[in-house]
């Protein structure tokens, strides 16, 4: 079966800190794998995507994440977080649309 | 507009009443997708359309709850004989190309249905 586990519901942080969201995901296929984010009130939108290549792929606003096939992760990093950042953030794996359950993250100013 | 957009944004049915929810994806779109989220959850996958083709409903819950997308652009869940577990948002995403794999989804803001 396939699944999508994040292991952190909610995170608080002070700006500044460093950021590392755990993602481990469970399927056999070719894997897919996104990390969206939805900030108060809006729509849920994308941060970055891996398909294959470089594991380390960069997306917006400063934020990136690492494919590690070994551990079947996809950890989402940022080295200082601002207050801005706070929000939902989704990881997902799109072989069969599965999205994780979400860790909340609050950054106190 | 240039998203997606969604309507109503808020439904409150009663038990056993039946719902439309309508969902206007990015025009040109080829892919449409719904999802369920509930409170404290991540998106469900319920349905894919490609074109005005359903492809995949592996994820509708039950006989109640139901798609379309006759002319391949707007589409509308319908759920029948509302259950209080159908309490959700229902979010829909449309991408660009065929397949969804790979694609960018671009979302919706959501309907939250409040069965009462």
């Amino acid at each position: 079966a396939q699944s999508v586990s994040q292991h952190n519901h909610h995170v608080i942080l002070s700006e500044a800190a460093s950021l590392e969201l755990g993602c481990n995901y469970s399927y056999g296929g070719t894997v897919n794998l996104f990390w969206y984010v939805q900030y108060p009130g809006q729509h849920l939108q994308l941060l970055l995507k891996y398909f294959s290549g470089d594991p380390l792929v960069k997306g917006i606003k400063g934020f990136e994440a690492e494919f590690i096939k070994s551990k079947f992760s996809f950890n989402l990093r940022k080295p200082s977080v601002q207050w801005s950042d706070t929000a939902e953030y989704f990881c997902a794996v799109r072989g069969q649309f599965y999205f994780g359950t979400g860790t909340s993250l609050t950054v106190i100013p | 507009g240039a998203g997606v957009s969604q309507s109503p944004r808020y439904k409150v049915a009663k038990r056993g009443q039946d719902v439309a929810l309508r969902c206007d994806p990015i025009s040109g779109h080829v892919s449409l997708f719904w999802y369920q989220q509930a409170l404290g959850q991540g998106p469900e996958f319920l349905t894919y359309f490609q074109n005005e083709a359903q492809l995949d409903k592996s994820g509708l819950p039950s006989d109640r709850f139901f798609a379309e997308r006759p002319e391949g652009s707007v589409s509308t869940l319908k759920i029948q004989r509302t259950q209080q577990e159908d309490s959700a948002v229902y979010l829909c995403a449309s991408t660009i190309g065929a397949g969804g794999a790979q694609s960018e989804q671009y979302f919706g803001p959501g309907t939250r249905l409040t069965v009462t």
